[in-house]
């Protein structure tokens, strides 16, 4: 089974910082995901990726397969970034275990 | 382009009533899955399925049960709901093998 570590658990930054929060697991996957989760609000995908970086606005996600290694960065942080940040794998063997996800990052900008 | 669809995002409900949450995705996608999140614990795997008519136990399948009748619909259901069902639920479909997943919104259920 999979293994997924976030890091760092919580994270509390000024408004206008560079943010990275970082993902690493422990067998090969088939995709890395991030998702976004705001206070008392719903789960939104921000990214699937299985190479390289992909970027949505101020969000750029990276991944490196050899390393296992995945990394969500915030540039020119903002409040309403505020929220927990989740990475899930997805195995390409599939079955119940297909999906791991992490613990999340609760991640604070304060003004 | 919404591709998984849960049926509410905020369910009140009394303690032992029978309680559906319904997720549909539009994808053909083989695998459907639903999961509870709780702070502290992440998210847990509660059931699987992997065909229609097909499921797996997940982690925490106790006081749960759940119904494909077809391919795009996986309902999660609370026989008789407790307190300590309190949650936010997730439901997700990916291809099999597992090339791409969506997730849906989420439903936070509060049983009172």
């Amino acid at each position: 089974k999979n293994e997924v570590e976030q890091s760092p658990q919580n994270l509390t930054a000024q408004e206008g910082e560079f943010i990275t929060i970082n993902c690493s697991y422990s067998v090969g996957i088939s995709a890395l995901h991030w998702l976004q989760q705001h206070p008392g609000g719903g789960i939104v995908s921000l990214f699937m990726l299985s190479s390289g970086k992909k970027k949505h606005g101020r969000l750029i996600a990276t991944i490196n397969i050899q390393e296992k290694h995945s990394s969500l960065h915030i540039t020119a942080s903002h409040p309403r970034d505020s929220a927990v940040y989740i990475c899930a794998a997805s195995s390409a063997g599939g079955g119940a275990d297909g999906l791991t996800f992490g613990k999340g990052t609760h991640l604070i900008i304060q003004p | 382009d919404v591709k998984v669809t849960q049926s509410s995002r905020y369910l009140v409900k009394r303690t032992g009533e029978k309680v559906f949450l319904e997720c549909v995705q539009d994808m053909d996608h083989e695998n459907m899955f639903w999961y509870r999140q709780d702070p502290g614990l992440g998210l847990r795997l509660i059931y699987f399925s992997y065909d229609v008519k097909m499921k797996e136990k997940g982690d925490i399948p106790e006081g749960y049960s759940v119904s494909r009748e077809k391919k795009e619909r996986f309902s999660l259901i609370l026989e008789s709901a407790s307190t300590n069902q309190t949650s936010m639920y997730l439901c997700a479909s990916s291809t099999y093998p597992i090339t791409e997943a969506f997730f849906g919104q989420g439903t936070r259920l509060t049983v009172v």
